[in-house]
């Protein structure tokens, strides 16, 4: 069984939608919860991070952290054709390795269609 | 502006070569990253190095290697190439250790095996 365990997808919704992406865990010790949105042919890049339970909103972006349930979701709201792409969750804490070493879930491609 | 550049950006080599993989940073960043990533894996850790003559293994390190010389350069040297190394390649830096640092993607290297 991975860590890091999240729904490859591919999801496809119309414009304007509410995407919910979500990742689960095994590991207790992740303190530091993150999404990174990777365009096709380049590299992830660092969306929001969490530390820890609690809720994080970012303009249309909102991140939750469940740590009792080892659950985090990440929330599109009205989306768009230019938030196409694969969306990777991350994890990592000071006793599961360290704090920069990240565990990445399979990642989630999403297509948003006008 | 700082980046972080790798090269070549694709590559094809056959079976039992020995390849290098470049990663230049200009961030002046002390953490420095190499993962591969493969569908349904996700971004998994090969090498990292928190500094200048530190480096240590990842998750799947077998057959790779990595040298740190200076802050600003990690090469991944694959000793002998076998297809199941064909993947795409993304190099990472950071900037400290201690706590959670923003890691921030090159654009990958896309390696053919054959």
């Amino acid at each position: 069984q991975k860590e890091v365990e999240q729904d490859p997808g591919p999801l496809s919704v119309p414009e304007g939608a509410i995407v919910s992406l979500n990742c689960t865990y095994s590991n207790s010790a992740f303190q530091y919860f993150m999404w990174y949105r990777q365009y096709s042919r380049k590299g992830p890049e660092l969306l929001m991070y969490t530390y820890s339970s609690g809720n994080k909103e970012d303009g249309r972006f909102t991140a939750q952290v469940d740590k009792s349930s080892k659950y985090i979701s990440l929330f599109i709201r009205d989306s768009q054709p230019s938030d196409s792409a694969t969306y990777l969750c991350a994890m990592s804490g000071y006793l599961s390795g360290g704090y920069n070493k990240l565990i990445f879930g399979a990642g989630t491609r999403l297509a948003v269609h006008p | 502006d700082a980046e972080i550049t790798q090269s070549p950006r694709h590559k094809i080599t056959e079976t039992g070569r020995q390849v290098t993989l470049a990663c230049h940073q200009t961030w002046n960043h002390n953490n420095m990253f190499w993962y591969r990533q493969d569908l349904g894996h996700g971004l998994r850790l090969i090498h990292y190095s928190y500094g200048v003559q530190d480096t240590n293994k990842g998750e799947v390190s077998d057959g790779y290697s990595v040298s740190r010389s200076n802050t600003e350069d990690l090469p991944l040297t694959l000793e002998s190439a076998a297809s199941s190394q064909t993947s795409v390649y993304f190099c990472a830096s950071s900037e400290k250790q201690g706590s959670y640092n923003e890691q921030f993607f090159g654009p990958g290297t896309r390696l053919t095996v054959l």
